[in-house]
């Protein structure tokens, strides 16, 4: 069946650069999520990507896409404390005749001062 | 434009009662979904409904079960609460279906 990995935590300090993995199992996903989801909040939308790409970035956001080890990543660029939040991989998969998503379990990233 | 509204944001229910939570998708945006998001279980797929039909359940028993209606809003229904329902319940909405899902704010429901 289908799932999504992802380590359970990250500390970096201020400034650095943060890279976050998942992998995936289902190959025919079509498009590979980001989310953010800080304190009592829902999840908000970082970026996506679509499964033919390898890169996109956007602003300090780099997601880089290795469909053949089925890995997925986000970087992050000049980590900032307002940063510090937990993020979770999605894929899309297509499932009984409609799409859901398929979540990771969360990486929390914690930013040090 | 606006987002996706979800109310209310908090709950509190008695073991054996039911709740409605409702779901308002971004203007324009026909497929709403459905998720539950709990410490021990992380995120799962309820439901999903596009054009007023339901098109995918997740793994739950019967006593979830939801609509929309023609304005694309959707509702979520739990009868016969137990403990194990208290979750953040957080709504999606996309204007294709399996692309671009927007998320609400979730409600919390806390079942004592």
């Amino acid at each position: 069946g289908e799932d999504v990995e992802q380590s359970l935590f990250l500390s970096v300090r201020e400034g650095d650069s943060s890279v976050i993995n998942c992998t995936y199992t289902d190959s025919s996903s079509t498009y590979l999520y980001w989310y953010k989801q800080e304190p009592g909040a829902g999840l908000q939308l970082l970026t996506y990507i679509f499964s033919n790409m390898d890169m996109k970035q956007d602003q300090r956001l780099t997601v880089l896409l290795n469909k053949k080890d089925k890995h997925l990543s986000l970087r992050i660029a000049d980590t900032q404390t307002g940063d510090s939040a937990i993020y979770f991989c999605a894929e899309s998969t297509w499932m009984d005749s409609s799409y859901k998503l398929i979540f990771g379990s969360g990486t929390r990233l914690l930013v040090r001062p | 434009k606006a987002g996706v509204t979800q109310t209310p944001r908090y709950l509190i229910k008695t073991r054996g009662q039911q709740v409605t939570l409702s779901c308002s998708p971004i203007s324009g945006h026909r497929s709403v979904s459905w998720y539950q998001q709990t410490p021990g279980q992380g995120l799962q797929f309820l439901f999903e409904y596009f054009s007023e039909t339901q098109r995918n359940k997740g793994n739950f028993p019967g006593r979830f079960s939801g609509r929309q209606f023609s304005n694309s809003r959707s509702e979520m229904n739990v009868s016969t609460l137990e403990l194990g329902d208290s979750a953040l319940y957080l709504c999606a909405s996309s204007l294709v279906e399996g692309y671009g899902y927007t998320f609400g704010s979730g409600t919390r429901l806390t079942v004592v």
